[in-house]
């Protein structure tokens, strides 16, 4: 157990449609990532939030937008959805936010199926 | 093209056995990192190698960094079923402006009894 929640487990919608993901950090870490894991692109950097405020932004579509409340927990919203939308989406945290020396601990992920 | 690439994409070995898999980059990486991920699950991470030529080791699992900070490698001794999963390389970018992590597509092992 990582220490980092994700909710829900599973979610199926139908395209078109809005989804949110939520994301509850580990006890005192303050940085939240977001990544996208599908079959063809594996896993992908979207977004990630340090305190509050966005820090660094990836391969993350316009459709799609995050962001962290005050007691650090972390939304992601994604919009007009799309059959090539579905995938894992993980969360992960950091203490201090810095990616290339900063442990990041990984959520066990939200599936979505996009029909 | 794939930032990092890892090779072979699939490896099912026997117990016993060793084992490379590799990640390689024509960019230069402040840090990599190797990440085990089971079904299911979020990857965990194994090791972070951040000097070149840097060498760790892991029980069975030695990990070495390239002495450009390019590629990294990792090997298993004597491989056993627990070792079955997806192996993930990732790192952040030499002077790259975000701090996500970049991925390889990892290598799919499987060890069979």
């Amino acid at each position: 157990d990582s220490g980092v929640t994700q909710t829900p487990k599973h979610l199926i919608t139908a395209t078109g449609q809005r989804v949110t993901l939520r994301c509850s950090p580990r006890s005192g870490d303050l940085s939240v990532y977001w990544y996208q894991q599908s079959l063809d692109q594996g896993l992908q950097f979207l977004i990630q939030y340090y305190n509050g405020e966005e820090r660094a932004k990836g391969n993350i579509l316009e459709r799609f937008s995050a962001q962290q409340f005050p007691d650090l927990h972390s939304e992601l919203n994604l919009s007009s959805l799309e059959l090539g939308d579905s995938a894992l989406y993980f969360c992960a945290s950091s203490a201090k936010g810095r990616g290339s020396t900063d442990t990041q601990y990984f959520g066990p992920g939200t599936r979505l199926t996009v029909l | 093209t794939q930032l990092l690439e890892q090779s072979p994409q699939f490896l099912s070995i026997q117990e016993g056995e060793n084992l490379t898999v590799y990640c390689n980059s024509s960019s230069v990486f402040s840090s990599l990192q190797w990440y085990r991920q089971e079904p299911g699950e979020g990857p965990v991470l194994l090791v972070t190698v951040v000097t070149g030529g840097e060498v760790k080791k892991l029980k069975r699992l030695t990990f070495q960094f390239g002495d450009a900070r390019k590629d990294s490698s990792l090997h298993i001794t004597a491989a056993q079923p627990g070792d079955t999963g997806l192996y993930l390389c990732a790192g952040v970018e030499w002077g790259g402006g975000a701090d996500g992590l970049t991925f390889g597509k990892g290598t799919h092992l499987i060890i069979q009894p």
